[in-house]
């Protein structure tokens, strides 16, 4: 299993461009999250979905963002326009159980200026 | 959810066992405790996940007293390859919504030679 794939590893992006982040989870597995990491806050639970259906997006910080799961195997989350501080490690995670062995993907480490 | 407490920071030298203790006092009766592990510019690893008394595998062990208002993470002789943060999380695991894993700030853990 190659385990959660997501792209890029990094992005560096100009201040209100479109950024979109890419995630494909472990088949099989019907959880699928979206976490932010920052020095600052630490890691930020943004959305989760359960069979391809957003559950809990209360953590997604304002309308900017907007976050998609098309199918079983792929997750978009978007920021449109980007800010500076956006700027953070993005992490997608999934798993068969909402509170049991996440697997998280190597992050989008995402810089805008 | 319930939340957790656990220290900042921990030092440890090589060939020590290292206990990481945390508190999550109002932790709900269908809560699991879990363990997580995360080195620096990669995601959170799964370590370790219990309910109540002992648990260990390869990795480590986990101590729950009967109350279950704190718990245990213990490394048996670490090693410079051990320096990482880990988080301590409580949630349930029945899958209802909201109920997805809310990470702390996590214990620093440096150990040296």
């Amino acid at each position: 299993d190659a385990g959660v794939i997501q792209s890029p590893r990094h992005e560096v992006t100009e201040m209100g461009q479109e950024v979109t982040l890419r995630c494909k989870p472990i088949s099989g597995h019907d959880y699928l999250f979206w976490y932010r990491q920052t020095m600052m806050r630490g890691l930020e639970l943004l959305i989760y979905f359960n069979n391809n259906v957003p559950i809990d997006d209360s953590g997604m910080p304002e309308d900017r963002f907007s976050a998609k799961m098309p199918n079983a195997s792929f997750s978009t989350l978007k920021i449109q326009p980007s800010e500076p501080r956006d700027s953070a490690v993005y992490f997608c995670a999934s798993s068969r159980d909402s509170a049991y062995g996440y697997t998280f993907g190597s992050g989008t480490r995402l810089t805008v200026v | 959810l319930a939340k957790t407490t656990q220290p900042i920071s921990m030092d440890s030298y090589e060939g020590q066992e290292v206990n990481i203790t945390c508190s999550h006092n109002n932790i709900a009766t269908n809560d699991y405790i879990t363990w997580y592990q995360q080195f620096p510019s990669q995601g959170p690893r799964f370590i370790i996940q219990g309910y109540k008394t002992k648990v260990t595998n390869e990795v480590a062990s986990l101590f729950i007293p009967a109350d279950r208002k704190s718990s245990t993470l213990s490394l048996p002789r670490v090693s410079l390859s051990d320096t990482a943060v880990y988080y301590c999380l409580v949630g349930d695991r029945r899958g209802q919504a909201g109920t997805a894993l809310i990470f702390g700030k996590g214990t620093t853990l440096s150990v040296s030679s």
